[in-house]
C-alpha cells in the first residue's frame, strides 16, 4: 500500500520556467511533509518542509504548497535551473506520538537548456 | 569536514552469503537509519536506531540485522535470509527523531550474483 504517491516518473522542463512536481498522499495522519533531492551517486540531501498547520512555505526559488483537503502538495521551481536536474523525493511524516516517515518513488526532473 | 560514510560504493557476492554495510557519522547525530532503494519505488526503512545499544524495525526488516554499539556507527548485514538483496542502500542520520532532517550518505550499490 503506497502510502505516499509520486505519479509522474519524470519531467523535463525548459530553463528559466516552472517547474512543478506533485505528490499525494492516502493517510490523513500525516503532519509534516519534506522534499528531498538526489543527484547520481549521491545521498538525499533535504530541500525543503512544510508543517500540516501551514499551506504554504517559500526558500528562494523553492516553494512548497499543501492541500490537505486534497491529501496533495507540490514543489514549485521557479526559475528552473540546469543545476535542479536530479530525482525529488517527497515524503511524509507523522511527528506526534508513534513517529512514521514515507517517501515517494521519486520523480526525475530535467531542465533542458 | 562532517558527515556520513558508507563503504564500499559498490559491493558483490555470491547468493547465500551474508554481507555487512558500513556507515560512520561525524555529525554526533544520535539517530541513523537504512534504507533501501530499488526502481521505481521510494526510499523504504529497513531498520532505525535512536539511541547506541537500541534499533527499531522499519517497513521492511526480514532478511536483514544492525548494531548500534558505538553512536557514529550503524553496520548493516544483509543475510542469506532476504529474498532479494540486490538493490541500492541509503544509510541517513538525524539528530535525535524519525521526522527530524535526515542526513544521507552516497549509498551501497549491493549486487548478489
Amino acid at each position: 500500500d503506497q502510502q505516499v504517491k509520486q505519479n509522474s516518473p519524470s519531467l523535463s522542463v525548459q530553463e528559466g520556467r516552472i517547474s512543478i512536481l506533485n505528490c499525494d498522499y492516502t493517510n490523513s495522519m500525516f503532519d509534516y511533509f519534506l522534499w528531498y533531492k538526489k543527484y547520481p551517486a549521491e545521498g538525499p540531501t533535504f530541500l525543503i518542509s512544510i508543517s500540516s498547520i501551514k499551506d504554504k512555505n517559500e526558500d528562494g526559488r523553492f516553494t512548497v504548497f499543501l492541500n490537505k483537503s486534497a491529501k496533495h502538495l507540490s514543489l514549485h521551481i521557479v526559475p528552473s535551473q540546469p543545476g535542479d536536474s536530479a530525482v525529488y523525493f517527497c515524503a511524509a511524516a507523522i511527528i506526534q506520538g508513534a513517529q512514521k516517515l514515507v517517501f515517494g518513488q521519486g520523480t526525475r526532473l530535467t531542465i533542458n537548456p | 569536514d562532517g558527515g556520513i560514510t558508507q563503504s564500499p560504493k559498490y559491493l558483490f557476492r555470491k547468493e547465500g552469503q551474508n554481507v555487512t554495510l558500513s556507515c560512520e557519522q561525524n555529525l554526533n547525530h544520535d539517530a541513523m537509519y537504512w534504507y533501501r532503494q530499488d526502481p521505481g519505488q521510494g526510499l523504504r526503512l529497513i531498520y532505525y536506531s535512536q539511541i547506541v545499544n537500541d534499533f527499531q524495525k522499519g517497513d521492511i526488516a526480514e532478511g536483514y540485522s544492525v548494531s548500534r554499539e558505538k553512536k557514529e556507527s550503524f553496520p548493516l548485514t544483509v543475510t542469506s535470509a532476504q529474498k532479494n538483496p540486490t538493490a541500492f542502500y541509503l544509510c541517513a542520520s538525524s539528530e535525535q527523531g524519525l521526522t527530524d532532517t535526515q542526513y544521507f550518505g552516497p549509498g551501497t550499490r549491493l549486487t548478489v550474483l
